[in-house]
């Protein structure tokens, strides 16, 4: 596609329910990045794969939250037993191999009730 | 680490006057500085970037941004506000790597409204 397509657009969680959020970058592009981005913020770094490798994920908030990128394009974003502070707009962003200029998708907006 | 701090969350301005966005950097090596621009319900669109080579960077919508090393600030400017201009603003800053990209770390944002 032209652009980074994130899915579901929305989605709304029970608590404690999983959920898993994908992400399909721009054709070619190698790098590939998940933010959070809570109510009036800024996005917050997640995670970051090369390829299909995952290079930093300093910014997973706790074990439950699991990222993958298994043949280095499609990267999906699993949150295991969704709590309420989990209610975010979840942004994918993908570029070239060097952060000058990364897209970013519309983003997943979760809710958990 | 790096880290932006954008000055006021939210700037209002009358339709064709001058907008000026603030942000400071912190950065320990020589970083790349990002303008984004987030509309309702939408991701990130790239307003400009500034990559270590001209300081006075141009960029999309008639937004301009100038690196000054001496004041670690990078604001974001615009000589006349239209009304298509209201959105939230991030600036963001990375740090250059040969080998691999680099996380891009955001500030918290300033939300520009205009005034007709």
């Amino acid at each position: 596609g032209a652009g980074v397509s994130q899915s579901p657009r929305y989605k709304v969680a029970k608590r404690g329910q999983d959920v898993a959020l994908r992400c399909d970058p721009i054709s070619g592009h190698v790098s590939l990045f998940w933010y959070q981005q809570a109510l009036g913020q800024g996005p917050e770094f997640l995670t970051y794969f090369q390829n299909e490798a995952q290079l930093d994920k300093s910014g997973l908030p706790s074990d439950r939250f699991f990222a993958e990128r298994p043949e280095g394009s499609v990267s999906t974003l699993k949150i295991q037993r969704t709590q309420q502070e989990d209610s975010a707009v979840y942004l994918c962003a993908s570029s070239l191999e060097k952060v000058t200029e990364a897209f970013f998708g519309q983003g997943t907006r979760l809710t958990v009730v | 680490a790096q880290s932006v701090t954008q000055l006021g969350s939210h700037v209002s301005v009358s339709e064709g006057a001058l907008v000026l966005l603030r942000c400071n950097y912190s950065s320990s090596v020589p970083p790349y500085l990002f303008w984004y621009v987030q509309y309702p319900n939408q991701g990130l669109q790239l307003l400009l970037k500034y990559t270590s080579a001209a300081t006075l960077v141009k960029g999309i919508n008639g937004f301009e941004a100038e690196f000054k090393k001496s004041e670690t600030s990078f604001h974001l400017t615009k000589p006349s506000a239209h009304m298509s201009d209201a959105a939230e603003y991030f600036c963001a800053v990375s740090v250059p790597r040969y080998s691999s990209a680099s996380k891009i770390i955001f500030g918290s944002g300033t939300r520009l409204s205009i005034r007709p």
